[in-house]
């Protein structure tokens, strides 16, 4: 039972580029949900799933992607990488809300030159 | 949306003494009061929640209590150890279905031995 795997680790982009992050989760979880943290701060929610097939936008959801085609996997995607968009990316999941305890990746560190 | 703040940002013990962290929050609706716990370059970790429905939850040296009506929730930490220090965040749900977690700023506690 792994958890939950974010890959990659570490990525250095830039400006412009896209890529995937990617979050699989082992535990059938129903909700997964994409953060990120930037230095010194609290997370901030990017979008979130409470099933698959269904995704929706959270605080700060511009310049992101989701999607949701399996129960295990839920991949954020940049469009067009920008600067401000140089954080910590955490991927959490929980049996079927927020209202449950939330599971957290490793996390993915992102740096846009 | 939902505003959760948190205080202190900073926090500075002898081990053995009490930690105290609260919290306040906007949306009467919010039933669900998670702590995660975040060590240096980890993931954020459950270390304990409560629910609407009790003021006060204990697990060993970690207590957390609701005040419902002040709309705020706090953490203690009893007899602080150094292992104990890490970024505290406190969380709180909102949104449709309250389906979105909003996380306070953090308090980066340190326990001096």
């Amino acid at each position: 039972n792994a958890g939950v795997t974010q890959t990659p680790k570490f990525q250095v982009l830039k400006t412009g580029q896209s890529m995937t992050l990617q979050c699989a989760q082992d535990m059938n979880h129903e909700y997964m949900s994409w953060y990120r943290q930037d230095p010194g701060m609290g997370l901030r929610l990017i979008h979130y799933s409470v099933g698959a097939g269904i995704t929706d936008q959270g605080e700060v959801p511009n310049g992101y992607n989701v999607s949701r085609s399996t129960t295990e996997d839920f991949p954020l995607r940049l469009l067009s990488a920008a600067p401000s968009q140089t954080s910590v990316y955490f991927c959490a999941s929980s049996y079927d809300g927020a209202e449950q305890p939330q599971h957290f990746g490793d996390g993915t560190r992102l740096s846009i030159l | 949306g939902e505003n959760v703040e948190q205080h202190p940002s900073t926090l500075s013990v002898q081990e053995g003494d009490s930690a105290v962290i609260k919290c306040t929050y906007s949306d009467s609706a919010s039933n669900y009061f998670p702590w995660y716990k975040q060590e240096l370059g980890k993931r954020p970790q459950l270390i304990i929640d409560i629910r609407s429905n009790v003021g006060e939850k204990k697990d060993q040296r970690i207590a957390v209590t609701l005040n419902k009506t002040a709309k705020h929730f706090s953490l203690h930490i009893t007899e602080t150890q150094p292992e104990d220090s890490a970024v505290y965040f406190c969380a709180a749900p909102w949104g449709r279905a309250g389906n979105m977690l909003t996380f306070g700023g953090g308090t980066r506690l340190m326990v001096k031995p």
